[in-house]
Order: structure tokens, then C-alpha cells, then sequence
């Protein structure tokens, strides 16, 4: 089993904050990394996929990079706002695309 | 409205009965996983289809079953052999089998144990 970790597990902010949290996987077997968030009474919704290292995404406010060679990956908000609180949920997965992800950071932005 | 839809939203079981959750999708995709996610914790893998007519376990398989007769639908069944079925289980299903195609998720069935 992959063991993908992710940190923070929560995260409290005000309005306006900048933040950042990382997903650590296993740089071995590794084909594709994906972000998600997951809003509270919903379904998780893809923000996400990156497979090259040094690939760097970006929607909006939110933007991710990815380091292959040493297994994570960032996601950055810059500005949150209170529409951002979710979880935030990344997965590693394998060719063969088999999914295993993370145990998600909570962020809650404060208005 | 395309989508995957999960039935039902609630579901509650016996001790030692069999329970079959839902999971039909209108979005022409190959690939189908289904989750469990307890308090606190992620997603974990329990079966994935990558094609109709076959199935792979994933990390947690034991007590449950799946099938794939039709590309819409891949039901779980929750056997009596899973000692702990209380959990959120999600349906997931994306456009092709491959690691780079974001998954599209269902709205979860929440099962209790009576």
C-alpha cells in the first residue's frame, strides 16, 4: 500500500490569509498526482492532475506544484476566502490507476 | 444532468445481513471505484473496474463484493463478513482506466449498523 500523508490535518485562517499545505507520497511507482476538494454536504470536485516533476497548475486563487524526485506536492491559496473552507484531499496514483490518497487537510477561513 | 448518483443516502443493517449499495453513472465512463471513508480518516480503495466485466480489489476488499455487468453501474455489496461496516462510502467513476483522469464522485451512502 502507497502511504500518502498530508499536513496540516487542519488549518484555521482569517480572510485574506495566504496558506499553503503539503501532500508527501512515495516518489516510487508514482504516475500521477491529483488534488481534490471537498466541501462539506458535497461531493469531492477535482482541482488537479499532475504528472510531470516541476509541473506547476493553477485555477483562480489556488495553485499546486509537484516534486516527483522527492515525493510532494504544495497547494497554495493565495487570499482565502470563506467560500475556500473545505478539505483538500490529494491522491497518488499508479499506472495502472490505482488511487490512494491522503487523510485531507481542513482549512476553515474566518471571515 | 450528468452525474453519478448513489442510492441510498442512508442505509442501515442488521447484524449478519448482506447489503447492496448503489452506484449508476450517465457519464459514458469506463472506469468505476468505490471508497470508504471512516471518522477522520481519507478515502480508502475498497474494488475499481476498469473495463465491464472485471474488477480489481484495492487496499480494503475483504467482506465486500462488486459487480459489472453494465458500464452505468457498480454496485457493493457489504457482506457479513465485514466485522466494522459502519462508514461513508463513495462512489467514484472517470472517463478512462489511466493515473492521469481526475475522478468524478457520487453524493456517498452513509451506513449504520442497528
Amino acid at each position: 500500500i502507497l502511504n500518502v500523508e498530508q499536513s496540516p490535518q487542519s488549518l484555521h485562517v482569517q480572510e485574506g490569509d495566504s496558506t499553503n499545505f503539503t501532500c508527501s507520497f512515495p516518489s516510487s511507482n508514482f504516475y500521477a498526482l491529483h488534488w481534490y476538494r471537498w466541501e462539506t454536504a458535497k461531493s469531492p470536485e477535482a482541482l488537479f492532475v499532475m504528472t510531470l516533476n516541476g509541473d506547476e497548475k493553477k485555477k483562480g486563487r489556488i495553485s499546486a506544484t509537484l516534486n516527483t524526485k522527492e515525493g510532494y506536492s504544495y497547494l497554495y491559496i493565495k487570499g482565502s476566502q470563506p467560500e475556500d473552507s473545505a478539505t483538500y484531499l490529494c491522491a497518488s496514483n499508479t499506472n495502472a490507476g490505482k488511487s490512494t490518497f491522503g487523510d485531507g487537510t481542513t482549512l476553515t477561513v474566518k471571515p | 444532468d450528468g452525474g453519478i448518483t448513489q442510492s441510498p443516502k442512508y442505509l442501515f443493517r442488521k447484524e449478519g445481513q448482506n447489503v447492496t449499495l448503489s452506484c449508476e453513472q450517465n457519464l459514458n465512463h469506463d472506469a468505476m471505484y468505490w471508497y470508504r471513508q471512516d471518522p477522520g480518516q481519507g478515502l480508502r480503495l475498497i474494488y475499481y473496474s476498469q473495463i465491464v466485466n472485471d474488477f480489481q480489489k484495492g487496499d480494503i476488499a475483504e467482506g465486500y463484493s462488486v459487480s459489472r455487468e453494465k458500464k452505468e453501474s457498480f454496485p457493493l455489496t457489504v457482506t457479513s463478513a465485514q466485522k466494522n461496516p459502519t462508514a461513508f462510502y463513495l462512489c467514484a467513476s472517470s472517463i478512462q482506466k489511466g493515473a492521469n483522469q481526475p475522478q468524478h464522485f457520487g453524493d456517498g451512502t452513509r451506513l449504520s449498523i442497528l
